[in-house]
């Protein structure tokens, strides 16, 4: 049981570049997340799917599109990467929505140059 | 607002007590959390609290809840070198599918 993992680890993109993180979580959960973390402001929700081949928007989902096309992935695309999508991306699960905790992935360090 | 409010720094020796303060904004939140973010690493779920009750004890960890002033706190007892980390409170915003975290703060245990 691997819980939830986050591939790749790093990344250094090119402005203008596009690429996709791969979460992944064996648990069988419905809920999955996509935060960012930034110096001094805490996470902040991307994009959230309560269930396979749903999305929904977050807090910050602008220059992000997302995709859950089977229950166990969610996978987190940059078009056209920007400076200002540097920080650390978590993916996250859990079985429900609300008053249920999220278990989350290792992150993944994003610089976009 | 959905602004969830700590402090960012919190300095202690060890063997102390330390205290993270968070104040959050929905009322209606049941369910109420603390995380703890080792460098480098994920965020891991250290305890919670139901909205219902004003106290909880778990080990060295004992939370308060104040549903009144809208405040929680985490309580560490006898604090080590291996609890200097970021904490984060977080509670589910209204009727919606997400958890919302606060700033995170950064605890130092010093000798």
């Amino acid at each position: 049981n691997a819980g939830v993992t986050q591939t790749p680890k790093f990344r250094v993109l090119k402005t203008g570049q596009s690429m996709t993180l791969l979460c992944a979580q064996d648990m069988n959960h419905e809920y999955m997340y996509w935060y960012r973390q930034d110096p001094g402001m805490g996470l902040r929700l991307i994009h959230y799917s309560v269930g396979e081949g749903t999305t929904a928007k977050g807090e910050v989902p602008d220059g992000y599109n997302v995709s859950r096309l089977k229950k166990q992935n969610f996978l987190l695309g940059l078009e056209s990467a920007a400076p200002s999508q540097t920080s650390v991306y978590f993916c996250a699960s859990s079985y429900t929505g609300r008053a249920s905790p999220l278990g989350f992935g290792p992150g993944t360090r994003l610089t976009v140059l | 607002g959905e602004d969830v409010e700590q402090s960012l720094f919190l300095s202690v020796r060890e063997g102390d007590s330390s205290v993270i303060n968070c104040t959050y904004t929905d009322s209606s939140s049941t369910y109420l959390y603390w995380y703890k973010q080792e460098p480098g690493a994920g965020l891991q779920l250290l305890t919670y609290i139901f909205s219902n009750m004003d106290m909880k004890q778990d080990q060295r960890l004992t939370v308060l809840l104040n549903k009144k002033d809208k405040h929680l706190s985490l309580r560490i007892a006898d604090t080590q070198t291996g609890d200097s980390a970021i904490y984060f409170c977080a509670e589910w915003v209204g009727g919606g599918n997400k958890l919302t975290f606060g700033t995170g703060t950064q605890l130092k245990v010093e000798l």
